[in-house]
């Protein structure tokens, strides 16, 4: 069974401040995705990543791909009260497995 | 462009009845996944289907739960006599080619409460 493992599971900042968000797992990922989920709705896809060591970059969003496709990061620079949100990490194909959540929370 | 519809948002069902809940997939998307989201845990895989197929049903409980996706109409996930513990968040995603070549689109999901 693939587990993906976030953390930290709770954050809360202060507007403008920089955070990273972390999933791990013991296995490799053909790819990774990267979700956020506001209350009441559903999950939206940020991004995909496919490549080991793999860059992708979101306007204040960096997403990074483990070389060993294990493992990937979610870096927010200057948050902002509008990135309030469970960010999960999901990977698996056609039967994703989801991480276990960041709830983050930027405040004024 | 309509996104995928899932109705009813939220559904109240007494222990003991059933519980319907229907997604309607992007347009010309043909694959369809639910996933369960119970409080407090992560979104849990139940089926993929492809219109009039089961492609996998590996996290569907092994009583009470089926999903189909007609050739005509909405995938329909049926939870017949609903215990407290059914009570979730379900969501459905849809993809118009298998999603592990491509990206899926969830929809806004259907919380059942059961009382």
């Amino acid at each position: 069974t693939q587990l993906l493992e976030q953390s930290p599971q709770f954050l809360s900042i202060q507007e403008g401040e920089n955070l990273t968000v972390y999933c791990n797992s013991s296995s490799v990922f053909s790819s990774l995705q990267w979700y956020r989920q506001e209350p009441g709705e559903g999950p939206v896809l940020l991004v995909t990543v496919v490549t080991g060591g793999e860059v992708k970059k979101l306007k204040r969003l960096t997403f990074q791909f483990g070389d060993a496709r294990k493992d990937s990061s979610l870096h927010i620079t200057a948050a902002q009260p509008g990135d309030t949100g469970l960010y999960l990490c999901a990977g698996g194909g056609n039967k994703l497995t989801f991480g276990t959540g960041t709830q983050l929370k930027v405040e004024l | 462009n309509a996104g995928v519809m899932q109705n009813p948002r939220h559904l109240v069902r007494r222990r003991g009845q059933e519980a319907r809940l229907r997604c309607s997939p992007m347009k010309g998307h043909s694959h369809v996944y639910w996933y369960r989201q119970l409080p407090e845990e992560g979104l849990k895989f139940m089926v993929y289907l492809q219109k009039e197929n089961i492609i996998d049903e590996s996290g569907m409980p092994k009583e009470r739960f089926s999903a189909e996706f007609p050739k005509e109409g909405p995938s329909i996930l049926r939870i017949q006599q609903v215990v407290r513990g059914d009570s979730a968040a379900y969501f459905c995603a849809s993809s118009p080619v298998p999603q592990k070549n491509t990206e899926a689109f969830f929809g806004q999901g259907t919380r059942l409460t059961v009382v």
